[in-house]
């Protein structure tokens, strides 16, 4: 069955350091693959997607991810976290006709 | 282009009662989704609608229900709630994957439902 899991359940990084969330996924075809930010309180909000060729996709806020296929790995980069991306961070696949979830890692920084 | 709108944002309820939470999708977009969210379970999807059927169900007792008319607009409703249904419920819209497109969803803000 297909599924996304995020190994970290919550991340704590100081502001200004380098930030990476880890995502894998289980499916057997190339998937279509996404990262949403959710900030408190509010619905998610699209940071990226990949769907084919360059396996490095640029998202909003300066967000990049990076899909490795023999790792079955799209996780999540950021260089330089701003204490405004405290929030929940979904991983995300599209398989056949669904949309599956990853269990979300929380993110919170230090000022 | 106007967003997903849910209403009403917040709501309480007390046990027993029913609660139908309203979802207007982004223009255009057929499909819609409902999802439940809370601290202990996370994200769950419920339900998605296209074209007024009910394409994906998950794995939710048959007191939660939805619709789809005929503008996309979407309805879901809770009978006899308890107290676990007390969650933030998203609605997303979207262009489903098998139609040729990506399946990237489009959220709204949520209703805070509270049951007492």
């Amino acid at each position: 069955a297909q599924s996304v899991t995020q190994p970290d359940i919550h991340i704590t990084v100081s502001e200004g350091a380098s930030l990476e969330l880890r995502c894998n996924y289980s499916y057997g075809a190339t998937p279509y693959l996404f990262w949403y930010v959710q900030s408190p309180g509010q619905g998610l909000q699209l940071l990226l997607k990949y769907f084919s060729g360059d396996t490095l996709v640029q998202g909003i806020k300066g967000f990049e991810a990076e899909f490795k296929r023999s790792q079955s790995s799209f996780n999540l980069r950021k260089p330089s976290v701003h204490w405004s991306d405290a929030a929940e961070y979904f991983c995300a696949v599209v398989a056949q006709d669904k949309v599956i979830f990853g269990p979300g890692t929380s993110l919170s920084v230090i000022p | 282009k106007a967003g997903v709108t849910q209403t009403p944002r917040y709501l309480i309820k007390t046990r027993g009662q029913q609660v139908t939470l309203s979802c207007s999708p982004i223009s255009g977009h057929r499909s819609v989704s409902w999802y439940q969210q809370t601290p202990g379970q996370g994200l769950q999807f419920l339900f998605e609608y296209f074209s007024e059927t009910q394409r994906n169900k998950g794995n939710f007792p048959g007191r939660f229900s939805g619709r789809q008319f005929s503008n996309s607009r979407s309805e879901m409703n809770v009978s006899t709630l308890e107290l676990g249904d007390s969650a933030l419920y998203l609605c997303a819209s979207g262009l489903p994957p098998d139609r040729g497109q990506t399946g990237e969803l489009f959220f709204g803000e949520g209703s805070r439902l509270t049951v007492l």
